[in-house]
């Protein structure tokens, strides 16, 4: 079965400063990945996703996130954070090709410090 | 495309009362999930529809939870006799049915349940 973690529970980060959330995977054959934010009670916002092809994928908001099979990986970044980025991330693995749901890390709140 | 919609946005309930939560998916998806998310989680899979069909059910759905999308465009979720541990955040979210796997899942806002 596929999972996910993401070891890091809470980030604080400065405004301007670079920004990046770990995400390990579990899945035997070649993954479908997302990233995910939420803010406070509000539903999950797309940011990105990694079906095939270049390993380095850009997403909305000047986040990318790079996969990498022999870490089996899918870590999240930005270069410079904005204060409107606090939120609470959340990668994602998933469908199968038994099932259609996704499987969801426990997620990294992000702070960010003027 | 005006989103995923869910209704209510937030619901109080007794403990031992039915709650019915509504899930409207964007237009032309014919996939629609329900998820949980309970604090300092991530979502948890509870069901997934495709067209009007149930076609997966996970073992976090117990007896008391049932799910329907009669016509193959919004769904309901009822929860019956409600237990303090349903307390969570209901989510919603569809897919359009196109090339299988890879169908991006966007989620409505979610329908917090607290119960007392």
């Amino acid at each position: 079965a596929q999972s996910v973690t993401q070891p890091d529970i809470h980030i604080t980060v400065s405004e301007g400063a670079s920004l990046e959330l770990r995400c390990n995977y579990s899945y035997g054959a070649t993954p479908y990945l997302f990233w995910y934010v939420q803010s406070p009670g509000q539903g999950l916002q797309l940011l990105l996703k990694y079906f095939s092809g270049d390993t380095l994928v850009q997403g909305i908001k000047g986040f990318e996130a790079e996969f990498k099979r022999s870490q089996s990986s899918f870590n999240l970044r930005k270069p410079s954070v904005h204060w409107s980025d606090a939120a609470e991330y959340f990668c994602a693995v998933g469908p199968t090709s038994n099932d259609y749901k996704l499987s969801f890390g426990a997620g990294t709140t992000v702070t960010v410090r003027a | 495309d005006t989103g995923v919609s869910q209704d209510p946005r937030h619901k109080i309930t007794k403990r031992g009362q039915n709650v019915t939560f509504r899930c409207d998916p964007i237009s032309e998806h014919n996939r629609l999930y329900w998820y949980r998310q309970t604090l300092g989680q991530g979502p948890e899979f509870l069901t997934y529809f495709q067209n009007e069909a149930q076609l997966e059910k996970s073992r976090l759905l117990s007896d008391r939870f049932s799910a329907e999308r009669p016509k193959g465009s919004f769904s309901t979720l009822e929860i019956q006799r409600t237990e303090q541990g349903d307390s969570a955040m209901y989510l919603c979210a569809s897919s359009p049915l196109d090339s299988g796997r890879g169908d991006t899942q966007y989620f409505g806002p979610g329908t917090r349940l607290t119960v007392l």
